[in-house]
């Protein structure tokens, strides 16, 4: 069964970037069909979609966050990661990794979610 | 800027039926959406019932159910258990973006 585990600060300074990392359990990041995602979810502005990638380097992201994003996949360590840069305190909220099938359509298993406050 | 809209709450009786719809700023929701229903209660991950519409996960109680209703999809609880009090929400695609919406508090009462 595959399990998601996000971890990374809880805190971070505006103008910085914030970096996650997802590990992932109990299966292959390799698979074709999947894409690697990440969710966000803040009081002011609900659910947001950030973007996924594929292990072979295919990104797909939120136009509005596009210019600030990167997701990337390392299948050595069975992670995935986000970069958010120049963050703001609208950028707090419970950030969620999630797994995508591209041909399906379906996100599952999602992993805890962590918070991250953005202050200085 | 798309905004998908749902209840923001409702009030089912266990054993009773409840609705919960999910619709679109820009029209009419159809299958080409890929709706995607998803229950989380307090403290815990999300957890996916309903893909592309109207398949169910291998996990989805068989009284959960998706559809299209009224230019919406729909979510509909039919023999509501007191385990379903929780938050329900939908997620649409835009052909390359994927949109949330604000979520339903269903309580069971």
């Amino acid at each position: 069964q595959v399990q998601l585990q996000e971890s990374g600060p809880g805190l971070v300074k505006p103008s910085q970037t914030l970096s996650l990392t997802c590990t992932v359990s109990g299966g292959s990041l390799s698979n074709g069909d999947h894409y690697w995602s990440w969710i966000r979810q803040s009081p002011g502005k609900g659910r947001e979609w950030i973007g996924y990638s594929r292990y072979s380097g295919s990104t797909y992201y939120n136009p509005s966050l596009k210019s600030r994003v990167t997701i990337s996949v390392d299948t050595s360590k069975n992670q995935f990661s986000l970069n958010l840069s120049s963050v703001t305190a609208a950028d707090t909220a419970v950030y969620y990794c999630a797994r995508y099938s591209g041909s399906s359509r379906w996100f599952d298993p999602w992993g805890q979610g962590t918070l991250v406050t953005v202050s200085s | 800027q798309t905004v998908v809209t749902q209840e923001p709450s409702l009030t089912v009786s266990p054993g009773g039926t409840v609705t919960l719809t999910c619709a679109s700023s820009t029209g009419a929701v159809t299958s080409g959406y890929y709706p995607n229903w998803f229950q989380q209660k307090p403290g815990q991950a999300p957890r996916a019932l309903i893909y592309s519409t109207s398949n169910k996960h291998s996990w989805t109680p068989a009284r959960f159910s998706g559809s299209l209703l009224g230019g919406k999809a729909a979510l509909t609880l039919s023999g509501v258990q007191p385990e379903d009090e929780a938050e329900y929400y939908c997620l649409l695609y835009y052909g390359g973006v994927w949109v949330f919406g604000g979520g339903t508090k269903l309580t069971v009462l």
